[in-house]
């Protein structure tokens, strides 16, 4: 089957730095994806990863390796807005997207 | 700004009272997603039309249909709602469904409470 897993939920401090790990098992690769999600909102768009290596976007940055199925998204600078669900997808090789369940992440003053 | 709306934000229904839940495009996108989201768990894709082209997710209930009209709308009826059904409804459209950072963008979103 195939499975995206990240860890439920997170705490850092405001201003701090925090990792949110995705690690993914799934029948081909056609890009990662990361969304945030705010309690009872729409999930929008943050990154794109297609290539291995580091996309940096502002406070905010994404990491691939395809070999070892591993992503990760650095928010730096943290800052109370950012308290949020972060969802980890993947799209497939038939470019379906498979979605894990999201990282609550809580940011503390 | 072009978006994507959904109808009506907030849906409270009745054990077995149909609903229809609505969603709207103004980004001009071929391809149109509805997807189920309970708390705390992943999105979990319902539909998606590929401009007319409908595709049913294998494990999508009978319960669950949808029309599109145009390309600019999008419908989800829930022909029995039972209580396993409340969840938040995210329909989601992209300009197609594959290659490159092909990304999703979502409406708002409707709360369905089921009583």
């Amino acid at each position: 089957g195939q499975n995206i897993d990240q860890p439920t939920e997170m705490t850092a401090t405001e201003g701090a730095i925090v990792q949110i790990n995705c690690t993914y098992q799934t029948s081909g690769f056609n890009g990662l994806f990361w969304y945030q999600q705010h309690a009872g909102e729409a999930p929008t768009f943050l990154s794109y990863n297609v290539l291995d290596g580091l996309e940096e976007k502002g406070r905010f940055s994404s990491f691939l390796s395809r070999s070892k199925g591993y992503s990760y998204l650095l928010l730096k600078e943290l800052q109370m807005k950012d308290s949020a669900s972060y969802l980890c997808a993947v799209r497939d090789s038939n470019y379906q997207l498979i979605w894990g369940a999201g990282t609550k992440l809580i940011i503390k003053p | 700004d072009a978006m994507v709306i959904q109808n009506p934000r907030y849906q409270v229904t009745q054990f077995g009272k149909p609903v229809t839940l609505s969603c709207s495009q103004t980004l001009n996108h071929n391809v149109m997603y509805w997807y189920q989201q309970k708390s705390s768990q992943a999105p979990k894709l319902l539909f998606h039309y590929y401009d007319k082209d409908f595709n049913n997710e294998a494990d999508t209930p009978d319960n669950f249909q949808s029309r599109r009209p145009n390309t600019s709308f999008c419908f989800l009826d829930i022909r029995s709602p039972g209580l396993g059904d409340a969840a938040m409804y995210l329909c989601a459209t992209s300009r197609d469904g594959g290659s490159g950072a092909n990304v999703l963008t979502f409406g708002a979103g409707s709360r369905l409470t089921v009583l």
